[in-house]
């Protein structure tokens, strides 16, 4: 069973707008949680993280929250551009440092 | 620096066949792991290693050996492949701070193909 769920598998989105990727976990032990990108025929690539002591964490256009009440993150792209357009990839790991990754959500910003 | 890189890029191989998935990385990082990525499941850790002479299973490790000699190479071996083993491959590094592991650095992939 997936321990690391996105449910959405793609999102559209007006240049300009917001985008907002969810994540859902099961894993009460999971502490450290990073968002990366991927492009086609490329690796993914990070591109931000949060660690569970915190809630928030920004980078420039890019932000995660993390509610853990609710096993929940999110990255919120402000304001996406065209370039933002590809799949991204959440995951999480525990002490153990194994890296559990969620299937994905393309998103497409549309011009 | 290269960061991490894989080869080959493309592989065809018959039923029962075995091969070796090469992965190297120049950053002196401890950490190394090799995924698959299958549509619909995201990236599932296969086995990985936190220093030379030391690896362990993740998720999927079923069909495929690995070893860690040096530092810079963590090569993925499939001993007898199998139609469930296509799939695209990557290869990751990181550094382990704290004893834990930083954001990883994933090479290009390997798309395999088992006929």
């Amino acid at each position: 069973d997936q321990q690391v769920k996105q449910n959405s598998p793609s999102l559209s989105v007006q240049e300009g707008r917001i985008s907002i990727l969810n994540c859902d976990y099961t894993n009460s032990m999971f502490d450290y949680f990073l968002w990366y990108k991927k492009y086609p025929a490329e690796g993914p690539t990070f591109l931000i993280s949060i660690s569970s002591i915190k809630d928030k964490n920004e980078d420039g256009r890019f932000t995660v929250f993390l509610n853990k009440s609710a096993k929940h993150l999110s990255l919120h792209i402000v304001p996406s551009q065209p370039g933002d357009s590809a799949v991204y990839f959440c995951a999480a790991s525990a002490y153990f440092n194994k890296f559990y990754f969620g299937s994905g959500t393309k998103l497409n910003v549309k011009p | 620096n290269a960061g991490v890189t894989q080869t080959p890029k493309f592989q065809v191989l018959k039923t029962g066949q075995s091969m070796t998935l090469q992965c190297a990385q120049d950053m002196n990082h401890e950490y190394m792991s090799w995924y698959r990525q299958d549509p619909g499941m995201g990236l599932r850790l296969i086995h990985y290693s936190v220093g030379a002479g030391i690896t362990d299973q993740g998720e999927v490790p079923n069909g495929y050996n690995v070893s860690r000699s040096t530092t810079e190479d963590f090569p993925l071996r499939l001993l007898s492949a199998a139609p469930s083993q296509t799939s695209v491959y990557f290869c990751a590094s990181t550094r382990l701070a704290g004893g834990r592991t930083d954001t990883q650095y994933f090479g290009p992939g390997t798309r395999l193909t088992v006929l």
